[in-house]
């Protein structure tokens, strides 16, 4: 069955350190992927979408991801965390034929000073 | 400006009351949502709509009903609330063929006691 797996349910960051969030897919074939980002109170914001081409994608705010099709991964970066960072992460995983959009269950970051 | 909104954004009800919770996106979009989301969990799809007159229910079980009588509205009713209803409801909206990912509104926080 289709999956997706947020291996880390929190993650704490210094501001100004790099930040990496994982993110793994299970999908027959190759996927559309998302990551949103939700801040206190508030609905999903699409950060940056990967459908197809290059493997790296850029997003708004700063973020990038990797798509690895070998490691079935789909992780999101960012080279220098804000303390505006802090919010919950949501990695997203939508295929074709009618496969409607699955998310995981969300990493929660939180930025130290 | 185009937007997808909510409402009421927190609702305190009583069991066995009959609660309608809005969403109205201004996109013109075909695709809408409703998502359940509770702490450390995934997102749950418990309902969608593609058009006017089309809905669907997702995957989790719901005893909730929508309705898509226009494309810029798309309702929520639970006709009987109970503490297990107690959660937090998104709504979402997309465009029609296109995977550009989810527009999400703030969320309706619903508490029954």
């Amino acid at each position: 069955a289709q999956s997706v797996t947020q291996p880390d349910i929190h993650i704490t960051v210094s501001e100004g350190a790099s930040l990496e969030l994982r993110c793994n897919y299970s999908y027959g074939a190759t996927p559309y992927l998302f990551w949103y980002v939700q801040s206190p109170g508030q609905g999903l914001q699409l950060l940056l979408k990967y459908f197809s081409g290059d493997t790296l994608v850029q997003g708004i705010k700063g973020f990038e991801a990797e798509f690895k099709r070998s490691q079935s991964s789909f992780n999101l970066r960012k080279p220098s965390v804000h303390w505006s960072d802090a919010a919950e992460y949501f990695c997203a995983v939508e295929g074709t034929g009618g496969f409607k959009t699955i998310f995981g269950a969300g990493t929660r970051l939180f930025v130290k000073a | 400006e185009a937007d997808i909104y909510q409402t009421p954004r927190y609702l305190v009800i009583g069991t066995g009351k009959k609660i309608t919770l809005e969403c109205s996106q201004t996109m013109g979009h075909d695709k809408m949502y409703w998502y359940q989301q509770d702490p450390g969990m995934e997102l749950h799809l418990i309902h969608y709509s593609y058009g006017v007159n089309s809905t669907e229910k997702g995957d989790l079980s719901s005893e909730s009903t929508v309705s898509r009588i226009r494309t810029e509205h798309f309702p929520l009713t639970l006709e009987s609330a109970r503490p297990s209803h107690t959660s937090q409801y998104l709504c979402a909206s997309s465009e029609a063929g296109d995977r550009l990912g989810y527009t999400f509104g703030s969320g309706t926080r619903l508490t029954v006691v």
